[in-house]
């Protein structure tokens, strides 16, 4: 069965400093893609970035970054140099590749990131 | 103008009420969703939506009864709920149900339902 563990519920951190969220996956299927979405206090969940599971490349977008280890089922994301802007629940999501998928993303429990001034 | 408008923000809704949700999209996209979130539980997805046809009920109850009149207008009728269905309820969209090979969900700010 498919599943997405994000095993830090809460992380609280000082402004400026470094701060990697876990994700874990577990699925059969040799073509997914794996999700990372941001839910400010607003309620909106707000698309960071997808990545397939042919492609292992990490990705880096500004302060962000991405690590996917296929050996280990992880979707690790690391945001450098924190800032208050950044609090939100970030949560971790897992979507079959195959033609029969109608849009069911299998979502993480979330962490809720607290960077303090 | 928001991709994904959800109305209303909020609402509070006697078991005994009749309501409805409203999500209106302005992405030109063809699929729609309804995710549930609950406190302390991933999101759940509640139904999908393709070209104006359910293409997904994922085991909801029939208390909760969608409506996708068009391609930009997905609503959720709600009717006898009981306290466990509080919840914020988010309606998303996409360009197709294909899997997100080139877009991914597009979520609106979603509706805060209690149920009293």
């Amino acid at each position: 069965a498919q599943k997405v563990t994000q095993a830090q519920t809460e992380i609280s951190v000082v402004e400026k400093e470094d701060v990697t969220l876990d994700c874990v996956y577990e699925t059969r299927d040799t073509t997914y893609y794996l999700f990372w979405y941001k839910q400010p206090p607003s309620g909106e969940l707000v698309f960071l970035i997808r990545r397939n599971s042919f492609d292992e490349q990490n990705e880096i977008s500004g302060r962000y970054s991405w690590n996917f280890q296929k050996s280990t089922s992880s979707f690790n994301f690391t945001i450098t140099a924190s800032q208050v802007v950044d609090s939100a629940v970030y949560f971790c999501a897992l979507s079959e590749g195959g033609s029969s998928n109608t849009g069911k993303l299998i979502f993480g429990q979330g962490t809720t990131l607290q960077v303090k001034p | 103008e928001t991709g994904v408008t959800q109305t209303p923000r909020h609402l509070v809704m006697g078991m005994t009420n009749k309501k409805s949700l409203k999500c209106e999209q302005h992405l030109g996209h063809n699929a729609m969703y309804w995710y549930k979130q609950s406190a302390k539980k991933p999101l759940e997805l509640m139904f999908v939506y393709s070209l104006e046809e359910r293409v997904e009920n994922n085991s909801v109850p029939s208390r909760f009864s969608p409506e996708c009149p068009n391609s930009s207008h997905l609503f959720l009728h709600l009717h006898t709920l009981q306290p466990e269905d509080s919840a914020l309820y988010l309606c998303a969209s996409s360009p197709s149900t294909e899997p997100f090979r080139d877009s991914p969900l597009h979520f609106g700010n979603g509706t805060r339902l209690t149920v009293t």
